[in-house]
């Protein structure tokens, strides 16, 4: 069955670098696409970005300048990486797939020093 | 970008009421492949997001045929016909029609 989880560092230092990793099964990273999205304590749900079946990628404009998704198919793993932290950028993050019907449990990524 | 409107953000219901959540999107949703890339979401506290809804109308698999969506180019609605204890969260809708996707604020709905 399709699943995804997330994970990564639970503690980031402010200007520093977020690296996350959604691992996937049950689906081909070649044909779906899969998302990161976030949601900072008590606010609601932002797409951060997505990549593609073809490996092409979407950003949220508002992200789109520190913020990279990548992928290795062979371990069905898709990477987020997003530099110069500060602290509203603490939120769980999640990845998702297939518009949305599939998550992880998501991640929650506190920036602090 | 497209800009998703909900409204109420905050909706009170008794078990057994029907209620309606609207989404108007500042663009219209038509793809210029004749679909319209509208769906809707419940958030419970604690979990991850669930997909109610897809393609404006249709029905994700295993949901409850209470919940139903309608609507086309820039007003949708969500309507849950009698309300259940398990129903109580949060309701987002969501695009893919345009780049880049986005969220709605969200709607909470909560017990009267």
């Amino acid at each position: 069955q399709v699943q995804l989880k997330e994970s990564g560092p639970g503690l980031v230092q402010p200007s520093q670098t977020l690296s996350l990793t959604c691992t996937v099964s049950g689906f081909s990273l070649t044909s779906n696409s899969v998302h990161w999205v976030r949601q900072p304590p008590g606010k609601g749900l932002e797409w951060m970005g997505g990549i593609w079946g073809d490996g092409s990628t979407d950003y949220n404009s508002a992200l789109k300048s520190r913020l990279s998704i990548s992928r290795d198919t062979s371990k069905s793993q898709v990477f987020l990486k997003m530099n110069s932290l500060q602290t509203d950028d603490t939120a769980i993050y999640f990845c998702g797939a297939k518009s949305f019907a599939y998550w992880g449990q998501g991640t929650l990524v506190t920036v602090s020093s | 970008d497209v800009v998703l409107t909900q409204t109420p953000p905050t909706l009170s219901a008794t078990i057994g009421q029907s209620v309606s959540i609207s989404c108007r999107s500042s663009q219209s949703l038509l793809h210029s492949n004749g679909n319209t890339y509208l769906n809707w979401l419940l958030q419970r506290p604690g979990q991850p997001p669930q997909l109610l809804i897809y393609l404006v109308s249709r029905l994700e698999s295993g949901v409850p045929n209470r919940f139903s969506g309608s609507g086309s180019g820039t007003d949708f609605t969500l309507k849950i016909s009698g309300v259940e204890a398990e129903d109580l969260g949060v309701y987002y809708c969501v695009q893919s029609t345009h780049a880049p996707r986005t969220f709605g604020g969200g709607t909470k709905l909560e017990l009267k």
